[in-house]
């Protein structure tokens, strides 16, 4: 099955900073590849995904990048603010098999320091 | 606020016991998701459900069951407790078993 390796698993930027998240992934299958942010107290909510057509897709201030011949995927934060303060973890799947294969990396806990 | 609501938010109880977690998923959505997320750990697939049937199984023990009902909410049954079993327990729905998951702010169960 898919195997999903994320790092750092924790982070501390200067606010204003830029932070940068790394994940790689086992199965040259998966072609689905979304960020959640969890803060405290509260579930996962996504953020931004990425599908295998593009190698780079931006949301303001959050940006990810992919490339699949090293099978890796990153999610960069720019300008970062002490609400960006949180868990973030990337997942990846074969969105034709749906979300009972996403498979979530261990987290990274991002501080920005004000 | 996803739109999923999970009950209780905390729960303390002894090894070899049992207890149950709920759900209510978003309204509109068919597919609920459970997920269990221990201290350091990623977020661990245990099963999903589609409209009152079970879609898929992930990593989840025979001394845990689930089921959705037909007003789509769903229960995590969790029995012959562990202390390994401490976590917090995440229901996520999805409009369709594909895109975005909500998730609910989780159940932390204590096993002491």
């Amino acid at each position: 099955g898919e195997n999903v390796e994320q790092h750092p698993s924790t982070l501390s930027v200067q606010e204003g900073d830029s932070a940068v998240i790394k994940c790689t992934y086992s199965d040259s299958a998966s072609n689905y590849f979304p960020w959640y942010k969890q803060e405290l107290g509260k579930g996962p909510q996504l953020i931004i995904d990425i599908r295998s057509n593009v190698g780079e897709k931006k949301d303001q201030r959050i940006a990810v990048t992919l490339n699949k011949t090293a099978k890796h995927f990153s999610l960069h934060i720019t300008e970062t603010q002490p609400e960006d303060s949180a868990v973030y973890f990337c997942a990846a799947s074969g969105t034709n098999f749906g979300n009972e294969k996403l498979t979530f990396g261990t987290g990274t806990r991002l501080t920005i320091i004000p | 606020d996803s739109g999923v609501t999970q009950t209780p938010k905390h729960l303390i109880t002894a090894t070899g016991q049992r207890v149950t977690l709920r759900c209510s998923p978003r309204s509109g959505d068919l597919s609920v998701y459970w997920y269990q997320q221990s201290l350091d750990q990623g977020l661990q697939f245990l099963i999903q459900y589609y409209n009152g049937e079970e879609r898929a199984k992930g990593n989840i023990l025979e001394r845990f069951s689930a089921q959705q009902f037909p007003d789509l909410h769903s229960e995590l049954n969790l029995s012959s407790l562990e202390l390994g079993d401490s976590a917090l327990y995440f229901c996520a729905s999805s409009i369709i078993a594909t895109g975005e998951l909500f998730f609910g702010e989780g159940s932390r169960l204590t096993v002491l």
